[in-house]
């Protein structure tokens, strides 16, 4: 049982190129999650999902978009990549809305 | 958008101290949770508490909803205690927000 697992763990790219990272859960999870954070702040929500083939815009959503093709996967794709978007990403799953997140490990982006 | 405090943003404790952090809350919610996030980045969820009282450990929460705030409790702290501590609400479906975090220094 991994838990949440992200990749790749680390990246750097040139302003305008164009990623995507993948996030995985083994819990059977219906709602994940897609953070950013920021040096010392905490985290804002990019977008969110609350079941396989749905997504939904979180505090900060300009810039990226997501897909769950598969209820285990929640992907967030930067189509033309920014220096403001610089940061650590972290994705989370939860059973419900109401329940326990479990984050993984985070995705640390530079763009330059 | 419900706002989040936490106070304090910074503090130091000598190893084997107590402490008590809080989490203030500008609106009612539905889900409250409070996270470590160690000195590697890891995050790590400590309490999932809406309401009431929790305890793990040397960890306890209290969240009084009806008054908009929660308390951490952190007895005999050791040096893997430090990192920055994060409160996060849900304000009845609206998006789950972070407090800005209080950073915990344990020395030996």
């Amino acid at each position: 049982n991994a838990g949440v697992t992200q990749t790749p763990k680390f990246r750097v790219l040139k302003t305008g190129q164009s990623m995507t990272l993948l996030c995985a859960q083994d819990m059977n999870h219906e709602y994940m999650y897609w953070y950013r954070q920021d040096p010392g702040m905490g985290l804002r929500l990019i977008h969110y999902s609350v079941g396989e083939g749905t997504t939904a815009k979180g505090e900060v959503p300009d810039g990226y978009n997501v897909s769950r093709l598969k209820k285990q996967n929640f992907l967030l794709g930067l189509e033309s990549a920014a220096p403001s978007q610089t940061s650590v990403y972290f994705c989370a799953s939860t059973k419900a809305r109401a329940a326990t997140q479990y984050f993984g490990p985070g995705t640390r982006l530079l763009v330059l | 958008g419900i706002q989040v405090e936490q106070s304090p943003p910074d503090l130091i404790l000598q190893e084997g101290a107590n402490s008590t952090l809080r989490c203030n809350f500008s609106d009612s919610v539905n889900n409250l949770q409070w996270f470590h996030q160690n000195p590697w980045g890891q995050l790590i969820n400590l309490f999932y508490i809406p309401s009431g009282t929790k305890q793990n450990g040397r960890l306890s929460a209290t969240t009084v909803a009806t008054e908009r705030y929660s308390l951490l409790y952190i007895s005999s702290s050791q040096t893997t205690d430090s990192g920055v501590y994060f409160c996060a609400v849900d304000n009845y479906g609206q998006n789950f927000v972070f407090g800005p975090g209080t950073r915990l220094s344990v020395l030996p």
